[in-house]
């Protein structure tokens, strides 16, 4: 099983600020099949980058996604308001599929 | 437009069963997968495992594994995934999200649905 491990556990940022997260895998991930998703409170998680650097149908350009093989990159520039949420990579290029433990940014 | 509707909160004891519904729409239903996903109040998210719309495999972590059970109804557009002898850390949000037709991954899950609260409690 890849193990993904997120990194910082929660970022404070003004609006405005780039913000960068990282996903570390504990092996390589196949075909670079890594995604990221945006979860904000009792809502279900929304696909942002998928390929590790593909952005999903009508996500702004201001997020992108970036890496390879075993670690892989969200970055967001210029946080917006609506931003402020947890973040999950998720790794889906081998059985067990696997997440995160995520990131949560908060306005600082 | 695709949607994925998903069946109302269940509130459950000890050793019960639960039934969670999942209905997709806007696509070809029998040309894609279901992933299950859960997430425990305030944790991460858990695959538990996945079903091919098209022809019915299943995928499911081994440790889901004899007390998870996925189906789907193609008549209808619609998934399920029962669980049974449930425990109270089996409480928490279940997703299904669209996936593969004939593995799981090899595609991120692009559509969820909007998530089925379970709670398990005496």
């Amino acid at each position: 099983e890849i193990v993904l491990t997120q990194s910082p556990g929660t970022l404070s940022l003004s609006p405005g600020e780039r913000a960068t997260l990282s996903c570390r895998a504990s092996q390589s991930v196949s075909g670079n099949y890594l995604a990221w998703y945006q979860q904000k409170p009792s809502q279900a998680p929304r696909l942002l980058i998928y390929r590790a650097s593909n952005r999903a149908t009508g996500i702004p350009d201001r997020f992108g996604g970036s890496g390879s093989g075993t670690d892989f990159t969200l970055t967001i520039i210029g946080l917006e308001p609506e931003d402020f949420a947890i973040y999950f990579c998720h790794q889906y290029g081998s059985s067990p599929l696997t997440f995160g433990g995520g990131t949560k940014v908060e306005i600082k | 437009q695709v949607q994925v509707e998903q069946s109302g909160a269940e509130v459950k004891k000890p050793g019960a069963s639960v039934k969670v519904s999942c209905k997709a729409s806007g696509y070809s239903f029998t040309t894609y997968g279901i992933s299950w996903v859960r997430q425990a109040p305030g944790q991460g998210l858990e695959w538990m495992g996945w079903i091919s719309a098209y022809n019915g495999n299943t995928n499911y972590v081994q440790k889901f594994q004899g007390r998870v059970t996925m189906t789907t109804d193609t008549s209808t557009g619609t998934a399920y995934m029962e669980v049974r002898s449930l425990r109270s850390d089996d409480t928490a949000v279940y997703y299904c999200a669209r996936d593969h037709p004939t593995a799981p991954g090899n595609r991120a899950l692009d559509y969820w649905g909007q998530g089925t609260l379970v709670t398990v409690s005496s």
